[in-house]
């Protein structure tokens, strides 16, 4: 099946930081790619959807100034948490559409100190 | 932002008990899907369902499509140590998925 990998797969990091997380389809081109967080036992939760050479869509509540996401090919994305705090602390998962379906990444755990 | 209601919470049961869990919702959908997460990985698709009234096996798992486009079942049977983990609906009419609260599963053996 289809691949999407991330990187880092976790990372610690100071307020006030900026961290880059990228989302890759390894074996495919994504159309389409999407960003979630999900905090401790808690559901995955939509931040924004974006497509290969335009901006992204962010959900409501979500802050397109501190959540910033490139989506530069149809293989890439990546997502930038701008001056990280505490609070952002969270498991960041990607996900890439082909045709068919949506594939997930493996997660990446943000930990901000 | 808007999620599906699923229950149980949480189930813990005996190595080759069969379980059941559900996902409802307030709005329709036309795809429903299901997924399980492990710890600390992304979540991997299960099952998928398309039309009202559709009944789906893969494996050990089944999963029904409401009528109604608002609710969803997921059926595992015979459970095994490695159906441990969390189980997720989700209901999609767009691009976006929308998630259920989750079940998590303890099986012991």
């Amino acid at each position: 099946g289809a691949v999407v990998s991330q990187h880092p797969s976790r990372v610690i990091c100071k307020s006030g930081t900026s961290v880059k997380i990228e989302c890759r389809s390894l074996d495919f081109q994504a159309t389409t790619m999407f960003w979630y967080r999900q905090f401790p036992k808690q559901s995955l939760m939509l931040m924004a959807t974006s497509n290969e050479g335009s901006k992204a869509t962010y959900e409501q509540g979500v802050e397109k100034d501190k959540f910033l996401i490139n989506h530069a090919s149809l293989t890439l994305s990546t997502l930038t948490v701008t001056s990280a705090h505490p609070e952002d602390s969270s498991f960041y998962i990607c996900s890439a559409r082909d045709v068919y379906e949506q594939y997930f990444g493996p997660g990446t755990r943000l930990t901000v100190t | 932002g808007q999620q599906l209601n699923q229950s149980p919470q949480s189930m813990f049961i005996q190595e080759g008990e069969d379980v059941s869990m559900n996902c409802t919702s307030s709005s329709i959908f036309n795809t429903w899907l299901w997924y399980k997460q492990d710890p600390g990985e992304g979540p991997v698709l299960l099952i998928a369902l398309y039309k009202a009234g559709e009944l789906t096996s893969n494996g050990r798992l089944t999963a029904q499509f409401g009528i109604t486009r608002k609710d969803s079942f997921l059926n595992i049977s015979a459970s095994i140590p490695s159906d441990v983990g969390i189980y997720f609906c989700a209901g999609q009419n767009t691009d976006k998925l929308i998630f259920g609260t989750g079940t998590r599963l303890q099986v012991f053996p």
